[in-house]
């Protein structure tokens, strides 16, 4: 399968900070996608983004393909951001293909 | 609505039972997914189904039964050979639109085995 390495495991922040998330993988990707879960277990898909940069409101993602990581920008964060954000990749040959491979986390809790 | 359930959302079980936890889809997506999460941990999978009456194993699938008889239904049982079940299970299904595939996640059913 495809290693999926995310960093940091922890991250406590103040309201209205900035922070970064890291995800980088082993092998080429077909897809790449960051998901945020709350705190009752519901996984949202945030970003679709094998490659490039997206931006939806305080939240953006950039994917470096050929360097084989990808970053999410949290701004201005909230007491609601708070949870665990995945990322999440697909493999792009054999039998990685289709098939979504995890990384284990990183706990964001923002305080008020 | 279109979404997709998944019950109970809490599950008792003692040890040695067998326990089949639902997931049903009205997205009409075609593809459905097991995975398990622990405390900590990612996603692993555990089965996934790509059609109708067809299913593959995923990473963990040891001591997991599924089973794919109608498009909108993916149960999971998990047998008594599974040797540490307690974990927290999520469903997915998924849809190729615009040449790519996204999965969506159901609410998930925690099993907790005594």
């Amino acid at each position: 399968g495809i290693q999926v390495e995310q960093s940091p495991p922890d991250l406590i922040l103040q309201e209205g900070a900035n922070s970064t998330l890291r995800c980088n993988f082993s092998d080429s990707v077909n897809n790449l996608q960051w998901f945020h879960q709350n705190p009752w277990g519901q996984l949202i898909n945030l970003f679709y983004i094998p490659s490039g940069t997206k931006q939806n409101g305080r939240l953006s993602a950039t994917t470096v393909a050929t360097e084989r990581y990808s970053l999410l920008y949290i701004s201005s964060s909230q007491t609601t951001d708070s949870g665990v954000y995945f990322c999440a990749v697909e493999g792009a040959r054999g039998s990685t293909l289709g098939r979504l491979y995890f990384g284990r986390g990183t706990q964001l809790t923002v305080w008020p | 609505d279109g979404g997709i359930t998944q019950s109970p959302k809490y599950l008792f079980r003692k040890e040695g039972q067998n326990v089949t936890l639902s997931c049903e889809q009205n997205l009409n997506h075609d593809a459905m997914y097991w995975y398990r999460q622990d405390p900590g941990q990612g996603l692993r999978l555990i089965y996934y189904s790509q059609i109708v009456n067809d299913f593959q194993k995923g990473d963990i699938a040891e001591g997991y039964s599924v089973s794919r008889e109608k498009k909108e239904s993916f149960p999971l049982t998990v047998t008594s050979a599974q040797k540490n079940p307690t974990a927290f299970y999520l469903c997915a299904s998924s849809i190729w639109t615009s040449g790519r595939e996204t999965q969506y996640f159901g609410p998930g059913t925690r099993l907790l085995v005594l």
